[in-house]
């Protein structure tokens, strides 16, 4: 069955370049959500959507980091003028409970970002 | 200190041996518990999630909470070679808007044949 899909799998980018990464989640899902994995680490929250509202986005590190999913399904997650300490895994992740007690997130297998 | 504790181990067991992981969790306000199984180069996958204290059992897999130590545990029964992954316990609060999950760092688990 389908899953969460996305792309590219991989990135390589020169410093100071901007990079899109693309979520394509389970259809039908109400929310998104955008984490940043460092080699070693466990996954840290950047932002959620429900359907084409962004409700927190607390977790993104500086304004060089920008989210969108203008009409509730497909996102995408913009870096702006890419910097070393960009290079991670970013996961996404849906999820179709709205209101459910708890949370359960589909993951996609992330686009591993190398920042050179 | 990080909101959530978890000893990345890594941890090496023989097959069929029992396998202990655990978290702590700093925020009385933490509601549900979960865990997450992660292959390398993949996605995390749910393994197991809780919303009380107490135990719960899934074929091998047995979560246990205990909310008054702040206290999480995942107990896999008859470890196999295939369950050779890292573990990552997650936790998060329903307050108003806030869905997102906590992580540990996770635990790299070897089931040696």
């Amino acid at each position: 069955g389908a899953g969460v899909s996305q792309s590219p799998r991989y990135k390589v980018a020169k410093r100071g370049q901007d990079v899109a990464l693309r979520c394509d989640p389970i259809s039908g899902h109400v929310s998104l959500f955008w984490y940043q994995q460092a080699l070693g680490q466990g996954p840290e929250f950047l932002t959620y959507f429900q359907n084409e509202a962004q409700l927190d986005k607390s977790g993104l590190p500086s304004d060089r980091f920008f989210a969108e999913r203008p009409e509730g399904s497909v996102s995408t997650l913009k870096i702006q003028r890419t910097q070393q300490e960009d290079s991670a895994v970013y996961l996404c992740a849906s999820s179709f409970r709205r209101g459910a007690p708890y949370n359960e997130q589909f993951f996609g297998p992330g686009t591993r970002l190398t920042v050179l | 200190q990080k909101e959530v504790e978890q000893d990345p181990g890594p941890l090496s067991v023989p097959e069929g041996a029992i396998v202990s992981l655990n978290c702590t969790y700093s925020n009385s306000a933490f509601q549900y518990f979960m865990w997450y199984r992660q292959y390398s180069r993949k996605g995390p996958e749910l393994l197991m999630y809780t919303y009380s204290s107490g135990n719960k059992e899934d074929g091998r897999f047995t979560a246990q909470v205990d909310k008054s130590s702040k206290y999480i545990s995942l107990f896999i029964r008859d470890s196999q070679p295939s369950d050779s992954a890292t573990y990552l316990c997650a936790t998060g609060s329903n307050a108003g808007n806030n869905r997102k999950l906590i992580w540990g760092l996770g635990t790299s688990l070897a089931v040696n044949p």
